[in-house]
């Protein structure tokens, strides 16, 4: 059975703390997206990442970045947590292909930054 | 700006009262249309893919549909596990995906 695995499910910071979310796919999969949901918003693209070492940003990069050394392992940081990126972190990927809408999805990460 | 509305907000069904969902998209150049659905605690899980006006996917008890401005997702006798938040996203030119914020059905036995 296909897997995304996210190794935080409940996350509680300090405003300032460096955070590391860490996705794991077992997959094979090629594209890996990192993602945040809001009530009312929706699921906002942060970043995703089409092959090892390479990251595009998505609609809402400011304050993240990402790290994806090994094909099966792509990470979120937050380098300065603040208040504002208390959120659902989801984390998904992908076979390659542009037109593909088909996305595995992890569990999630629930952040809360006080 | 890319948009997706999706109606209503929630929905209350008794079991077996049929209902459709409605998700509205504008955007420069749809390259599909999926639909997700999303239980407590989960993250989403994929249901289908639509291209083209006048498509339509069956699974189980759901039927999505698109036209050029739209897409609806059928319930057609739900149950109780068909309790959950749907998801529709569409595919924009520049090739991300773009949420809306999901429509909440309950379905009472």
């Amino acid at each position: 059975d296909v897997k995304v695995t996210q190794s935080s499910r409940y996350l509680v910071k300090r405003t300032g703390e460096k955070v590391f979310l860490e996705c794991v796919q077992d997959m094979d999969h090629e594209n890996m997206f990192w993602y945040r949901q809001d009530p009312g918003l929706g699921l906002r693209l942060i970043y995703f990442s089409y092959d090892v070492k390479m990251k595009e940003k998505g609609d809402i990069p400011e304050g993240y970045s990402v790290s994806r050394e090994k094909k099966e392992r792509f990470s979120l940081i937050l380098e300065s947590a603040s208040t504002n990126q208390t959120s659902m972190y989801l984390c998904a990927s992908s076979l390659l292909g542009l037109d593909t809408g088909e996305l595995f999805f992890g569990e999630g990460s629930r952040l809360t930054v006080l | 700006e890319d948009q997706v509305t999706q109606s209503p907000e929630a929905l209350r069904l008794q079991e077996g009262e049929s209902s459709s969902l409605n998700c509205s998209y504008t955007v420069s150049g749809l390259r599909g249309l999926f639909w997700y659905r999303q239980d407590p605690g989960k993250g989403p899980e994929f249901l289908f893919t639509l291209y083209s006006a006048g498509e339509e996917k069956e699974k189980e008890r759901l039927k999505a549909t698109l036209t050029k401005k739209e897409s609806f997702l059928h319930i057609t006798a739900p149950k109780p596990e068909d309790s959950a938040t749907y998801l529709c996203a569409v595919k924009r030119d520049d090739y991300k995906l773009s949420f809306g914020a999901g429509t909440t059905v309950t379905v009472r036995a």
